[in-house]
């Protein structure tokens, strides 16, 4: 299994753009969770999906952040319009459903975005 | 809203035991302890969790004090790929609803030669 799958690694954008961060979870994983990563404010969980449905979004920062789930391999976070402040590493992450135990999240290696 | 306090920082020399301690003095009876860790420039990485007794693993024990106030992660045999920043993450059961993982700022474990 290749793990939870990022792209870019990178992004470099100037301010004012439309920035799109992919994410493809581990196959037969039910949830799938934005995360963002700043030195300022730590780790902090943006959005997550559960079968592909979006079940809380209260972490996202404005409006100008959206994320979809279009089906079960395939995870978007867009950021338009992009500003200096979103300079983050984003993660994502997948954890199966086992029932009533809360199971083990698996990070992705994460995209470092720089809004210059 | 972390409900758990650990040290900034701590130091370990290579080959040693790594003892990481976590206080959660608010947990519930129904919520899990959990340990995260960060190796620099990568994503979280989950090691273990317990609810109140004590687990091993391949990569660490979990030590769970009988009032469930604190925990103690041990790294046996700590080596230099072991520097990391952990996180001590409380956690309930998914019959309560969906718990997010909420990480804190944790502890960077510096393991030097």
């Amino acid at each position: 299994d290749a793990g939870v799958i990022q792209s870019p690694r990178h992004e470099v954008t100037e301010m004012g753009q439309e920035v799109t961060l992919r994410c493809k979870p581990i196959s037969g994983h039910d949830y799938l969770f934005w995360y963002r990563q700043t030195m300022m404010r730590g780790l902090e969980l943006l959005i997550y999906f559960n079968n592909n449905v979006p079940i809380d979004d209260s972490g996202m920062p404005e409006d100008r952040f959206s994320a979809k789930m279009p089906n079960a391999s395939f995870s978007t976070l867009k950021i338009q319009p992009s500003e200096p402040r979103d300079s983050a590493v984003y993660f994502c992450a997948s954890s199966p459903d086992r029932g009533q135990v809360n199971t083990e999240a698996f990070f992705g290696q994460g995209t470092r975005l720089t809004v210059v | 809203d972390a409900k758990t306090t650990q040290p900034t920082s701590m130091d370990c020399a290579e080959g040693r035991a790594a003892n990481l301690p976590c206080n959660h003095s608010t947990i519930s009876g129904n919520e899990y302890v959990y340990w995260y860790r960060q190796i620099h420039s990568q994503g979280p990485q989950y090691i273990i969790h317990g609810l109140k007794n004590n687990e091993t693993n391949e990569m660490a024990s979990l030590i769970i004090t009988e009032d469930r106030k604190s925990s103690t992660l041990i790294l046996p045999h700590a080596t230099l790929r072991d520097t990391a920043v952990y996180y001590c993450i409380v956690r309930g059961v998914m019959n309560t609803g969906f718990q997010k993982l909420v990480f804190g700022t944790g502890t960077r474990l510096l393991v030097s030669p």
